[in-house]
């Protein structure tokens, strides 16, 4: 089944400075990879995706890359600010039996520094 | 309606106690999906339902049984649980077709088990 590394589990930058994550992925079928960001005590919230067709996807301060060749995606905040601070989850997806499974990777918990 | 509506929020349990969980979804989605989440860890597939039926266990215990009554319901009936089970519970909903992309979460159960 597909597996899902992701680094660092730990992140802190100073305010105004980039923000970079990492996932791999093990299963070349996947063919969707969100990003969530979750809050403590809150539901993950899908923050930016990517489909396998496309290497890149921006959204204002955030911008995701996929290389499949390589199975690696990342992550990139630019200019954070405080209420960046969250754990983020990269995930993979493939399809089993008619329905999507999700599969995330460790979490990356991403503090930003006043 | 764009929301995945869990409930009870809170759910506290006694190890002999029988109680449910609740979700709901008016998005036409017909792929339904119960996670579970332990602290500081991502979230972990235990049930899939596409077009009402499962179609995937992660080797759930028993004392977890999930029910999908109709395309807009999931419930996980929960009886004789452990400490160990205390933790977050999230459903969420998608399109079960490939081509279809977009996983929505609720806001989450969190149960304690005493």
């Amino acid at each position: 089944g597909e597996n899902v590394e992701q680094h660092p589990s730990t992140l802190s930058v100073q305010e105004g400075d980039s923000a970079v994550i990492k996932c791999t992925y093990s299963d070349s079928a996947s063919n969707y990879f969100p990003w969530y960001k979750q809050e403590l005590g809150k539901r993950p919230q899908l923050i930016i995706d990517i489909r396998s067709n496309v290497g890149e996807k921006k959204d204002q301060r955030i911008a995701v890359t996929l290389n499949k060749t390589a199975k690696h995606f990342s992550l990139h905040i630019t200019e954070t600010q405080p209420e960046d601070s969250a754990v983020y989850f990269c995930a993979a997806r493939g399809i089993i039996q008619g329905a999507q499974k999700l599969v995330f990777g460790q979490g990356t918990r991403l503090t930003i520094n006043p | 309606d764009t929301e995945v509506t869990q409930t009870p929020k809170h759910l506290v349990m006694g190890m002999t106690n029988k109680k449910s969980l609740k979700c709901e979804q008016h998005m036409g989605h017909r792929a339904m999906y119960w996670y579970k989440q332990k602290a500081k860890k991502p979230p972990e597939l235990m049930f899939v339902y596409s077009y009402e039926k499962l179609s995937i266990n992660e080797s759930v215990p028993s004392r977890f049984s999930p029910e999908c009554p109709n395309s807009s319901l999931l419930n996980l009936h929960l009886h004789a649980l452990q400490p160990e089970d205390s933790a977050l519970y999230l459903c969420a909903s998608s399109q079960p077709i490939k081509d279809r992309y977009g996983y929505t979460f609720g806001s989450g159960t969190r149960l304690t088990v005493v």
